[in-house]
This record gives C-alpha cells, sequence and structure tokens, in this order.
C-alpha cells in the first residue's frame, strides 16, 4: 500500500508557465516533507521541504504547499525553465525527518521551448 | 566537500552470482541509507545505519540481502545468488542526525542481472 502517491507519471509545460506537482499520502504520521529532483543517471537531489507546523515554504522559484486535512502537498515551479526538466520525487517521514524517508514514484515534467 | 560516492556506477552479473554494492558517505554525516528503483517505481527503502545502533533492516526484500557499515563511515550491500528481480538502481544516501536535515544521495549502482 502506497504511503505516497504522486498520480501525475509525467506532466508537460511550456516554458515561462508554472508546473505544479502534486503528491498525496496516507500516513497521518508524517508531519515533514521533501522534493527531491532527479536528472538521468544521477541520484536525487534535495529541493525543498516543510515541516507540517507551515501550510508554505518559499525557496526562490520553488513554493512547496502543504493541506494538511487533505494529506495533500504540492510543488510550484514558476517560472519554469529548460533546466528544470527532470523527475520529481515527493517524500515524507514522521518525527521531523529524523526517521528515513518514503517516496513516491516521481513526476517527469517536461518543459518545452 | 566531496558527496556520497557510490561504486561500481554500473553492475552486469549473472543470475545466482553474489553482488557487492559499496557507498562511501559523506563525511560527518552519522546517517546512512540504501534505498533502490526499480523500473518505473519509486524509491524502495532497503535499510537504515544510525552511528552504532543496531540497522533499521526493515525494508530489505529477503534474506539474500545484507549490510554493513564499518567504523562508521563506509557501507556494502551484499546481494547473494542474484535474480533478475534484483535488477535495480541502488542508491545511497548519508544525512545529518538533526531534525530536517535533507539525505544527500549518490549518484547510485545501475544493477544488471542476465
Amino acid at each position: 500500500d502506497q504511503q505516497v502517491k504522486q498520480n501525475s507519471p509525467s506532466l508537460s509545460v511550456q516554458e515561462g508557465r508554472i508546473s505544479i506537482l502534486n503528491c498525496d499520502y496516507t500516513n497521518s504520521m508524517f508531519d515533514y516533507f521533501l522534493w527531491y529532483k532527479k536528472y538521468p543517471a544521477e541520484g536525487p537531489t534535495f529541493l525543498i521541504s516543510i515541516s507540517s507546523i507551515k501550510d508554505k515554504n518559499e525557496d526562490g522559484r520553488f513554493t512547496v504547499f502543504l493541506n494538511k486535512s487533505a494529506k495533500h502537498l504540492s510543488l510550484h515551479i514558476v517560472p519554469s525553465q529548460p533546466g528544470d526538466s527532470a523527475v520529481y520525487f515527493c517524500a515524507a517521514s514522521a518525527r521531523g525527518g529524523a526517521d528515513g524517508l518514503t517516496f513516491g514514484k516521481g513526476t517527469h515534467l517536461i518543459i518545452q521551448p | 566537500g566531496a558527496g556520497v560516492s557510490q561504486s561500481p556506477s554500473n553492475k552486469v552479473t549473472e543470475k545466482g552470482k553474489d553482488v557487492e554494492l559499496r557507498c562511501d558517505p559523506i563525511s560527518g554525516h552519522t546517517a546512512l541509507y540504501w534505498y533502490r528503483q526499480s523500473l518505473g517505481q519509486g524509491l524502495e527503502f532497503l535499510i537504515y545505519f544510525q552511528g552504532n545502533s543496531a540497522p533499521d533492516k526493515s525494508g530489505l526484500p529477503s534474506d539474500r540481502f545484507s549490510a554493513e557499515r564499518t567504523g562508521g563511515s563506509v557501507s556494502t550491500l551484499t546481494i547473494q545468488r542474484t535474480q533478475q528481480e534484483d535488477s535495480a538502481v541502488y542508491l545511497c544516501a548519508s544525512s545529518l542526525v538533526q531534525l530536517g536535515s535533507p539525505l544527500h544521495f549518490g549518484n547510485g549502482t545501475r544493477l544488471t542481472v542476465t
């Protein structure tokens, strides 16, 4: 049973527009959420995180929103750039990140020129 | 500083053979994780080491899988009697043990069992 779900395997967005990647979770014990970005033949790299005590965290072009009641989070990238084309993984953990992460299956974001 | 280093980057082996995958974590990181990513799947947790504590082996898929971490640094993941379903990218990650500290991943070892 998947505890972290990314229901869109792929997403295509035009350069300059907003990219919105979605993630749902089922485990109410999760209190720390992260987004990782992965290029082919490389390991995932940390992008942005959010604690359950917040509902928004912003870092440059990247913003993560958390809706605890809906058990849903989203990553917004604006404006989207060609270098943003990658697979994005949503991850969650309990105890503020002190435990290992549970990952979703990823969403392949394709930025079209 | 140097990131997480994994070797080999690629490994092709015959079904039934044993393989060893190596991970050098970032210096000073006391937590070390092994994950694997099968084709079309997310990252599957395998095992977690934290300092001198007993490892969390809850993610290991079978007793053919084992891992060691010597001296709190380098880790080796061993797969005995490999099967075709073991084919995947095996990723190692390390982190500081503090709330909110993200995992830093290596580039992985792509294992192909023929």
